[in-house]
């Protein structure tokens, strides 16, 4: 499996800023996808990140609150936009080969 | 969408006894099942996963079984060590979202020394 990094590991923000988080993959991948777990709940999926076009949001995710970027095949970035305590999560990123997806170490968000 | 229920949410045993987390998908168009394991202030860990043409998958200590028919598939681990002691989430992906998973609540799993 590809080693996946994520910058910054944790970050405190302040209410109405926004934060983007990088995702590093050590080899090139064809999917890239972002998820949301928050405290001590499961993992939601927010959108898969393509190279070369939008990501593809699911359903209660928007690109203004939670705009990707992939410029390529190793790299993607999630920004969390205009932030409330609500965001208040672990945002972590995957990538996924022949159905098998991998996980990165997640960014521990906190919003005051 | 595709619902994944999973239970129990606790399961506590003691050292050397076997532990046994369930899990039930709602879409019949589901046929690849990841189990993961999450250690605290760590991603989740890929431990065993099977698709939807085996009924069974062993690897050392870990089993994952499946049953099309009734929609469910269990983690199986046997002689359970300390370490064992985590967050275990199922999911469940469709053939037609490759990569798009859809997790269970998870369950968190204590071994007794």
């Amino acid at each position: 499996s590809a080693v996946i990094s994520q910058k910054p590991s944790r970050d405190i923000c302040q209410r109405g800023t926004s934060l983007t988080i990088q995702c590093q993959v050590d080899s090139q991948v064809t999917m890239m996808f972002w998820y949301r777990q928050q405290p001590g709940q499961s993992l939601t999926l927010i959108a898969t990140a393509n190279q070369g076009s939008e990501a593809t949001y699911e359903s209660g995710f928007v690109i203004d609150k939670f705009p990707i970027s992939r410029p390529n095949l190793t790299f993607s970035t999630l920004t969390v936009s205009n932030m409330s305590p609500e965001d208040s999560s672990i945002y972590l990123c995957s990538e996924g080969a022949d159905n098998e997806q991998f996980f990165g170490p997640g960014t521990r968000l906190t919003v005051l | 969408g595709e619902n994944v229920e999973q239970h129990p949410s606790t399961l506590s045993v003691q050292e050397g006894d076997s532990a046994v987390i369930k899990c039930t998908y709602s879409d019949s168009a589901s046929n690849y099942f990841p189990w993961y394991k999450q250690e605290l202030g760590k991603g989740p860990q890929l431990i065993i996963d099977i698709r939807s043409n085996v009924g069974e998958k062993k690897d050392q200590r870990i089993a994952v079984t499946l049953n099309k028919t009734a929609k469910h598939f269990s983690l199986h681990i046997t002689e359970t060590q300390p370490e064992d002691s985590a967050v275990y989430f199922c999911a469940a992906e469709r053939g037609s979202t490759l990569g798009r998973l859809y997790f269970g609540r998870g369950t968190q799993l204590t071994v007794w020394p």
